[in-house]
């Protein structure tokens, strides 16, 4: 069975401050992929990321940046200089595959992040 | 638009009724997926088609929910008999066959009075 952890449930921070999301998985499989979604007031689930398992190198977009260590089933999401528009819902997700039977996913309850003015 | 579409976005109705949602996803797109977002919670699978075919349907709670997709294009969403419990978002999402991301409607929200 498929696990995901986000044992944050909410983080506030003042706008510029860094903030980071823990995530935390649990999985037999020896392949598969992790996600991360935003799901800001308006209600769509937003596509952020996806990391498989055999790659292990930290990504870095624009403000945003993801530490995947499969050492410790962890794959965190940084947002430097926060502004107020990240303010949202954030979903750690995990699936066995990308698609197939074995591609739905598994989210955790996620992480509310409001960024003050 | 080029995005998954949710009809409706909400829907309000008295126990014991019957719903159906609609998800159109985005076109070209074979895979799709049915998920429950209860407040709160991150969202849970119901179903995935693959195709015209329900190729998982573990995630369903109970016999009163049934999903159809027999064009391999639109899916609806049926619930029976519909019960209080059965409040939440359901959100529909799609993807292309081959190492694609899955995308997310907006939802529709359905509240059972």
């Amino acid at each position: 069975a498929q696990k995901v952890t986000q044992a944050q449930t909410e983080i506030s921070v003042v706008e510029k401050e860094d903030v980071t999301l823990d995530c935390v998985y649990e999985t037999r499989d020896t392949t598969y992929y992790l996600f991360w979604y935003k799901q800001p007031p308006s209600g769509e689930l937003v596509f952020l990321i996806r990391r498989n398992s055999f790659d292990e190198q930290n990504e870095i977009s624009g403000r945003y940046s993801w530490n995947f260590q499969k050492s410790t089933s962890s794959f965190n999401f940084t947002i430097t200089a926060s502004q107020v528009v990240d303010s949202a819902v954030y979903f750690c997700a995990l699936s066995g595959a990308p698609t197939g039977a074995n591609s739905k996913l598994t989210f955790g309850k996620g992480i509310t992040l409001s960024v003050r003015p | 638009g080029a995005g998954v579409s949710q009809t409706p976005s909400n829907k309000v109705t008295e126990k014991g009724k019957y719903v159906e949602l609609r998800c159109d996803p985005i076109s070209g797109h074979t895979a799709l997926y049915w998920y429950r977002q209860s407040l709160g919670q991150g969202p849970e699978f119901l179903i995935y088609f693959q195709g015209t075919g329900a190729a998982d349907d573990s995630g369903l709670p109970n016999d009163r929910f049934f999903a159809v997709r027999p064009e391999g294009s639109v899916s609806t969403l049926k619930i029976q008999r519909t019960e209080r419990g059965d409040s939440a978002v359901y959100l529909c999402a799609s993807s292309r066959q081959g190492n694609q991301p899955q995308h997310f409607g907006d939802g529709t929200r359905l509240s059972i009075l």
